[in-house]
């Protein structure tokens, strides 16, 4: 069964430092999302992504972070300068059309210290 | 406030109850799912739902949308149903997920 994977699983990195987490959503997919759950709290929206624009991004997305789909695989979101607050698991999530089920990977970790 | 209200946040049943967690949101959507997260912290979808009932092994999802509430319901639970139950909302134009809280279950034997 095709599923969405993230890499790397878990990601130690400096505050200040960039750090890019990297998807693989399901092959004919389209719309591509990211969200992060901060230790002990509910999930939250960052990003949606669709044909190769950002469709709508929340409060928490704000300029150290950013999105790509360089190839026609994976989705990458970058964070430039991190902080200790950035310190979450961090899901990405695809779906084929917009009011279809979304499937999520199985996160990455990010902890800055 | 919240957008998505969960209830109960934790619940301890013993094998074989029956078990309800509940969900309201106040904002207008198109659907909503129903999402299982281990502990290790993977998230599945379970139901995805925008009228109704949906009904898959001993799990049952029921949609009330003039109320604005959805109950998740498991029947003769057992310890391997053990995990965090959340609901969320699709709203806004792009289909964002707004998420609940969450329920934390125990199944003990």
């Amino acid at each position: 069964e095709p599923e969405v994977t993230q890499t790397p699983s878990h990601q130690v990195t400096q505050m200040g430092q960039e750090v890019i987490l990297r998807c693989v959503p399901i092959s004919n997919h389209l719309y591509f999302y990211w969200y992060r759950q901060i230790l002990g709290q509910k999930v939250e929206f960052l990003v949606s992504f669709y044909n190769n624009e950002i469709s709508e991004k929340s409060e928490i997305f704000d300029d150290q972070f950013s999105v790509e789909r360089p190839d026609g695989s994976n989705f990458t979101l970058k964070i430039r300068s991190t902080k200790l607050e950035d310190s979450a698991m961090y899901f990405c999530a695809s779906n084929g059309f917009r009011t279809d089920t979304q499937y999520f990977g199985p996160g990455t970790r990010l902890t800055v210290l | 406030k919240n957008e998505v209200e969960q209830s109960p946040q934790n619940l301890t049943a013993q094998e074989g109850e029956f078990i309800t967690i509940n969900c309201s949101y106040s904002v207008g959507i198109s659907a909503l799912h129903w999402l299982q997260q281990h502990p290790g912290g993977g998230i599945v979808s379970l139901f995805m739902l925008s009228s109704g009932k949906k009904k898959h092994g001993r799990l049952i999802a029921t949609i009330n949308i003039q109320e604005k509430h959805s109950s998740l319901h498991i029947t003769a639970s057992h310890p391997r149903d053990s995990a965090v139950y959340i609901c969320a909302v699709y709203g806004g134009a792009t289909n964002k997920l707004i998420f609940g809280t969450g329920t934390l279950l125990a199944v003990q034997p």
